[in-house]
């Protein structure tokens, strides 16, 4: 199992439509989940942090499922600026506190007027 | 500006030579990290430095691959004998350390051997 998996996409969306993916983990021993947004060329840059109580940052809504090992993403009211891959990103865990992160494929979103 | 800078942007080599990446990491920031993304992939995991010693190294691809980051600030990341499939972008990202805090990333190198 891959240390983190996402479905690649594409998804298509209509503008002004809700979509939401999904990201599993294998690491149970995993601390810290994130949300970044890479687009065409650029550097990934963070979306959100995802808690286990959950968090909303506007139209994103992110959750953590610790039994499952998943984490998701929800993005209402859907904008054409809002197409772009989003990277599901965990905690290597390494061990002593902070470390490396580890990076999902991405899940491409294309949002069509 | 404040932000990871990354030089050079574009890096063409011959197969078999030496490179030498270089990374700028935003001041303050104890945790430094490597990765490698090439065309449709999410960035992949090279090694993760906090202060001057690389705490996690496990993601280097075998020995030609090596970093370093000797003051705790600028990092090398150093490939010998360069291969085609080495060919990427290569990413370097900095944090303030801690769990949940931010990596931000800079613009990255283009590395094209051929």
């Amino acid at each position: 199992r891959k240390e983190v998996e996402q479905d690649p996409g594409p998804f298509n969306v209509p503008e002004g439509a809700t979509v939401a993916f999904n990201c599993t983990y294998s690491n149970s021993a995993s601390q810290s989940f994130f949300w970044y947004r890479q687009d065409c060329r650029k550097e990934p840059k963070l979306l959100m942090s995802v808690y286990s109580s959950g968090n909303e940052d506007g139209r994103f809504t992110a959750q953590l499922n610790r039994a499952s090992q998943y984490i998701s993403l929800l993005i209402r009211d859907s904008k054409l600026s809002d197409s772009a891959t989003y990277l599901c990103v965990v905690n290597r865990n390494s061990g002593g506190g902070a470390d490396g992160l580890t990076f999902g494929k991405g899940t491409h979103l294309i949002i069509q007027p | 500006g404040a932000g990871v800078s990354q030089t050079p942007s574009n890096k063409v080599t011959e197969k078999g030579k030496y490179v030498e990446l270089r990374c700028d990491p935003i001041s303050g920031h104890t945790a430094l990290y490597w990765y490698r993304q090439s065309l449709g992939q999410g960035p992949e995991f090279l090694i993760y430095f906090q202060g001057t010693g690389a705490a996690d190294d496990s993601g280097l691809p075998n020995d030609r691959f090596f970093a370093v980051r000797p003051e705790g600030s600028v990092s090398t990341l150093k490939i010998q004998r360069t291969e085609r499939g080495d060919s990427a972008v290569y990413l370097c990202a900095s944090s303030l350390g801690g769990p949940n805090t931010e990596a931000f990333f800079g613009q990255g190198t283009r590395l094209t051997v051929v």
